[in-house]
């Protein structure tokens, strides 16, 4: 089975400053795909950023940029130039890849993540 | 597009009572989930449907039924609610193919007392 580990309940970050959540987790899979999800107090689950597991590229969106060590097993998040609008919980998932279709997501306990003015 | 919906958004049941909670897509999507999240556990899948008419078991499936008679709609079913219940519960959808992203709904808030 597959377990997704976000070390760093609670983080702080002033705003305009780089934050890093880290993300770890064990699977036996050679092919899969990892996500960061971000839950603002709205409770809506937003899809910030993906990564498949086959790319060795490191994804970017905007701000936004992963760190993916596949070996370590590691998937950890950058948010350059923080704003108040990114104060949320950020979850760390993992999908495994099937031929035949999606599976579901296994999910970290999450990072709650507040942006200081 | 509405997207993924949930029904309700809140609810409050007494321990024995039973209820069942709608989850509609209208993306066409092939996979639905259901998730619950308590705090401090992040989302953990409670059953899965890979399409109309199929159903399975994700890892805390006790206390629970689902039905998918339809391929827009996902209903997950407590039919003797009990305290530990207690969660928000989030359904998902995902196409068969393409980015693999899963769509959430908004979230239905419940507590058993």
């Amino acid at each position: 089975a597959q377990t997704v580990t976000q070390s760093q309940p609670e983080m702080s970050v002033q705003e305009a400053e780089t934050v890093t959540l880290s993300c770890t987790y064990d699977t036996s899979e050679n092919n899969y795909y990892l996500f960061w999800y971000k839950q603002p107090p709205s409770r809506q689950m937003i899809l910030v950023i993906r990564q498949e597991a086959y790319k060795q590229q490191n994804a970017t969106e905007n701000r936004f940029s992963v760190n993916f060590q596949k070996a370590a097993k590691s998937f950890s998040l950058k948010i350059s130039d923080s704003q108040l609008g990114d104060t949320a919980m950020y979850f760390c998932a993992f999908m495994k890849y099937r031929r035949s279709g999606n599976t579901p997501l296994v999910f970290g306990k999450g990072t709650r993540l507040s942006v200081i003015a | 597009n509405a997207g993924v919906t949930q029904t309700p958004k809140f609810r409050v049941l007494k321990t024995g009572q039973s209820m069942t909670l709608l989850c509609a897509q209208d993306m066409n999507h092939e996979y639905m989930y259901w998730y619950r999240q308590d705090p401090g556990m992040g989302l953990r899948l409670i059953h899965y449907s890979v399409g109309e008419g199929t159903t399975a078991k994700g890892e805390v499936p006790d206390g629970y039924n689902v039905s998918r008679l339809k391929k827009q709609n996902f209903l997950l079913g407590l039919e003797s609610a009990a305290p530990s219940q207690t969660s928000v519960y989030f359904c998902a959808s995902s196409s068969h193919e393409g980015s693999y992203e899963q769509y959430f709904g908004p979230g239905t808030r419940l507590t058993v007392t």
